[in-house]
């Protein structure tokens, strides 16, 4: 089955910087977008940006420029997610989903990292 | 960026009850509209694309419906294990942008 399976829980210090990854399996990797979302606790769903795995081509969410960069690894079906810069703001669950190309939704999802900053 | 907003933010029904929940764009995002249904602890999970698609493999009694600014999801009969996080997204242009969620309790 299609699956999203990301890299576990992070603790940072702010200023430091954070790398997730993401793997997919299931379907051809290079097919699909994959998007990443992320949630504070007790919050909503903030997209951050996408990828096309196979083009390297990104579309950064302009809240996040120039602090996040979206990357690849067709050989292992990985995508990876690095922010940088990190704040305690930053602390929250970070998912990967797969985009949908004909309706640009998410699905599936991966089943979320949690990054906390904390000094 | 394209507003989502959602109503209510949350509400509590009994089994059984038809429940709606209305999501607006701030600007018209033609039938560019996602639905998803995220449980405590849990990611989200697609239950509609392009505004009224059951995606597969969910439950017929959910179903969506809309154009242009104004959407609505609909549980026709809600069930004990629909107790959850219910949110709009737009796909029409980046960046996409959620509601802030619907909240549904069942009694």
């Amino acid at each position: 089955q299609v699956q999203l399976v990301q890299s576990g829980a992070e603790v940072k210090k702010p200023g430091a910087s954070v790398k997730v990854s993401c793997k997919a399996s299931g379907y051809t990797f290079t097919t699909y977008d994959i998007n990443w979302v992320r949630q504070a606790t007790g919050q909503g769903l903030e997209w951050m940006g996408w990828m096309n795995p196979n083009s390297g081509n990104t579309d950064y969410a302009q809240k996040f420029q120039g602090r996040v960069t979206m990357t690849r690894n067709i050989s292992i079906s990985t995508a990876y997610m690095e922010l940088s810069g990190l704040r305690s703001e930053d602390t929250a669950v970070y998912y990967c989903a797969r985009g949908l190309a004909t309706d640009n939704c998410f699905d599936p999802w991966g089943q979320g990292t949690l990054v906390t900053v904390s000094s | 960026d394209i507003q989502m907003t959602q109503s209510p933010s949350s509400l509590s029904a009994s089994v059984g009850d038809r429940v709606t929940i209305t999501c607006r764009a701030s600007q018209s995002i033609s039938r560019y509209l996602n639905w998803y249904q995220q449980k405590p602890g849990k990611a989200p999970n697609l239950l509609i694309y392009a505004a009224s698609s059951l995606q597969s493999g969910v439950a017929s009694r959910f179903s969506g419906s809309g154009s242009g600014t104004d959407f609505t999801l609909t549980i026709s009969s809600l069930q004990p294990e629909d107790s959850a996080t219910y949110y709009c997204q737009q796909s029409y242009s980046t960046p996409w942008t959620f509601g802030q969620g619907t909240r549904v309790e069942v009694k």
